[in-house]
C-alpha cells in the first residue's frame, strides 16, 4: 500500500534557527513528490514537485531535496511568516488519474 | 499556474439534507479531484471528476453519497448527499496538470 508519513508533527524554532522536515514514502513507482504549505482556514499552497533522487528545488528560504526513500524539506534562517502547516505528498504510477496521497503534515511555528 | 474558487466558504446544514459545493478554475485544466480534509488529519481523496464522464471514486466514496459533475474543463461540482454529522469537513477542490496541482480554498462544513 502506498503511504507517507511525515516528522515530526510539531516543530518549534527561534527565528533564524535553521531545521528540516522529513517525508518518508512507500510507493511502488513513484511519477513525483509535491510539498505544499497549508496556513489555517486556507487551501494548501504548491510549493514544489520532485520527481527523481538527488533532484533539488529552492523557493526563498525552503529548500527541497529527494531520495529514493524520503525527502527533507529545509528551511534556512526562517521567519515567523514560514510558520506553517508543511505537506508532503506523492503521485504514484499506479495511481489512477495522477491523484496526489498527503501525509499527515508538519506544523511549523517559528517565533521572534 | 491555476487560481481556484469555491463556493461557499461555509455552511453549516441540517441532517437529511444535501449541499452542492462549486470549483471553478480560471484557465482549462487537465485533471481535477475533490479531496476531504478532516480536523486535525490530511487530505483524503474522494475522486477524480473527469470531464463528459463519470466522476472515478475512491475507496469508500460512492457516487450516491458523492455526485460529481464536471461539464467542462474548468468547472465541477461536488455534492454531499444525504448528510450526517460525520460528513463534517472540509471539501477541497484541486486542477491542474500532472506535475503542479493547485488547490482551491476549501469548503467547510458543519452537520447539525
Amino acid at each position: 500500500e502506498d503511504q507517507v508519513t511525515q516528522s515530526p508533527e510539531a516543530l518549534r524554532l527561534q527565528e533564524g534557527e535553521s531545521s528540516s522536515l522529513n517525508c518518508s514514502y512507500t510507493v511502488s513507482g513513484l511519477r513525483g513528490l509535491f510539498w505544499y504549505r497549508q496556513d489555517p482556514g486556507k487551501g494548501p499552497e504548491f510549493l514544489f514537485t520532485l520527481y527523481s533522487a538527488g533532484e533539488e528545488k529552492e523557493k526563498e528560504r525552503l529548500k527541497a531535496t529527494l531520495t529514493k526513500k524520503e525527502s527533507f524539506l529545509h528551511i534556512t534562517a526562517p521567519k515567523p511568516e514560514d510558520s506553517a502547516t508543511y505537506l508532503c505528498a506523492v503521485q504514484a504510477l499506479d495511481q489512477a488519474g495522477t491523484a496526489l496521497i498527503f501525509g499527515k503534515g508538519t506544523t511549523l511555528s517559528v517565533s521572534s | 499556474s491555476a487560481v481556484i474558487s469555491q463556493k461557499p466558504s461555509r455552511d453549516i446544514c441540517q441532517r437529511g439534507t444535501s449541499l452542492t459545493i462549486q470549483c471553478q478554475v480560471d484557465s482549462q485544466v487537465t485533471m481535477m479531484f475533490w479531496y476531504r480534509q478532516q480536523p486535525g488529519q490530511s487530505l483524503t481523496l474522494i475522486a477524480t471528476a473527469n470531464q463528459g464522464s463519470e466522476a472515478t471514486y475512491e475507496s469508500g466514496f460512492v457516487i450516491d453519497k458523492f455526485p460529481i459533475s464536471r461539464p467542462n474543463l474548468t468547472f465541477s461540482t461536488l455534492t454531499v448527499s444525504n448528510m450526517s454529522p460525520e460528513d463534517s469537513s472540509i471539501y477541497l477542490c484541486s486542477g491542474g496538470r500532472a506535475s503542479e496541482q493547485y488547490f482551491g480554498p476549501g469548503t467547510r462544513l458543519t452537520v447539525t
